[in-house]
């Protein structure tokens, strides 16, 4: 599994409440990305990182933001939540010079 | 930026027959083609994939073809199992170290 978890694996909170979700991974990946998926629109790229403190927007970053201060970590943050939010959220390494990617096992977030 | 469009979004085939999943991609700078698998509640796991100087590359009862010309690239599973029953996504990937993804196909395998 590429060493990924994330953190929590299921969480219920309510519209306006800020949310951080974590990936974590031990074998010191550069790229770091975070997808959303949705029935019907397959993953979907939120924010990807190429290194500490280097970070960029994917297709649907919108009310989302990153962070990476160490290399193994990478923060998805929800400013304030909302329904359209609910999504399972999945994080992925890059395995480097190979163009492959291995997810993590995903959070299951809901925005009541 | 890339388009990746996966055709058909759900597909029933007989145990032990084959199934065909097509994509097309629109960027012709994309060079690398994986192939996901995810069962319920689970993952995206990666089952084969192929690069832009291979036009076939085949892995046990599992198969990716890949037509540069055409911007298109197919998976094919023959003899198959109950165990193959589950969601695949295609997927391109070529400029600045992004995977874009096609919308899944679900494959249901009828006893």
């Amino acid at each position: 599994d590429a060493g990924i978890t994330q953190s929590p694996r299921h969480k219920v909170t309510e519209t306006g409440t800020p949310v951080t979700l974590r990936c974590h991974q031990t074998e010191n990946h550069r790229y770091m990305y975070w997808y959303r998926q949705d029935p019907g629109h397959g993953l979907r790229l939120i924010h990807y990182s190429y290194g500490v403190k280097d970070t960029d927007k994917g297709e649907v970053s919108d009310g989302y933001s990153v962070s990476r201060s160490k290399t193994e970590d990478f923060l998805l943050t929800l400013e304030s939540a909302t329904s359209s939010q609910t999504s399972v959220y999945f994080c992925a390494i890059m395995v480097g010079g190979t163009d492959t990617q291995y997810f993590g096992p995903g959070t299951r977030l809901t925005v009541l | 930026g890339e388009n990746v469009e996966q055709h058909p979004s759900t597909l029933s085939v007989q145990e032990g027959d084959s199934a065909v999943i097509k994509c097309t991609y629109s960027d012709s700078a994309s060079n690398y083609f994986p192939w996901y698998k995810q069962e319920l509640g689970k993952r995206p796991q990666l089952i084969i994939d192929i690069r832009s100087n291979v036009g076939e590359k085949k892995d046990q009862r599992i198969a990716v073809t890949l037509n540069k010309t055409a911007k298109h690239f197919s998976l094919h599973i023959t003899e198959t199992q109950p165990e193959d029953s589950a969601v695949y996504f295609c997927a391109a990937s070529g400029r600045d170290d992004k995977i874009i993804f096609g919308k899944g196909t679900r494959l249901h395998i009828l006893p």
